[in-house]
């Protein structure tokens, strides 16, 4: 069974202090995953696509990393700004997408 | 990135009146769209994708004739739910496919009352 988890489900950091959020995935066919950022009553905002394991890709405070089983995204001196829920979702050979079911960030001034 | 908008972004209704709730991409055609619902702090659950011209196709346990939906054009798809109640009550999300990413609105707040 497709199977993607997010860990950890809150996590509370000080601004500054780096971090990273786990995205691990049982899959079949894995075409692409997705990092998208949701902030409360909003959509989710796209962040990375990530392809092939040991592709990386950076934005600002924000580095996505993807091995066969699982994607860290990483979060290097972060500002309360920063502050949202994570998620990660993978889209596969079937055409299916699924998303994880995110990390709550908190970053505390 | 492109964009996706969803209109109106909250309503209120009566309960068993109909809602419609409208997702365009406006500047980008989308073959394909999908719609999710969202419980408070829970993780979005895709109910049907969306493909320009044919048949929506739903997602298991999705009631197709209460949640109609349509996609008229390749930048405008409509999500009607019909003789809501309050629980369907929900926050719910549009996305949009450009060639390979997937593009979210940013959602319409239902309220039943």
């Amino acid at each position: 069974e497709d199977q993607v988890t997010q860990s950890p489900e809150a996590l509370r950091l000080q601004e500054g202090e780096s971090s990273s959020l786990n995205c691990s995935y049982t899959v079949s066919g894995l075409r692409g995953l997705f990092w998208y950022r949701q902030d409360p009553g909003k959509g989710p905002e796209f962040l990375f696509t990530l392809y092939s394991a040991g592709e990386e890709k950076e934005k600002e405070r924000l580095k996505a990393t993807l091995t066969k089983k699982e994607s860290f995204l990483h979060i290097t001196a972060p500002k309360p700004e920063d502050s949202a829920t994570y998620l990660c979702a993978v889209h596969l050979t079937g055409n299916q997408f699924y998303f994880g079911t995110g990390t709550s960030l908190t970053v505390i001034p | 990135g492109a964009v996706v908008s969803q209109h109106p972004s909250w309503v209120i209704c009566k309960s068993g009146t109909s809602v419609k709730i409208e997702c365009r991409s406006l500047d980008f055609q989308a073959t394909t769209m999908f719609w999710y619902r969202q419980f408070p702090k829970q993780s979005l659950m895709l109910m049907a994708t969306s493909n320009e011209g044919s048949k929506a196709t739903y997602e298991q346990g999705v009631e197709k004739d209460k949640f109609l939906i349509n996609h008229a054009s390749l930048t405008l798809s409509t999500l009607t739910v019909t003789s809501a109640h309050p629980e369907d009550s929900s926050f719910y999300i549009c996305s949009a496919r450009s060639s390979y990413e997937q593009y979210f609105g940013p959602g319409t707040r239902l309220t039943v009352t």
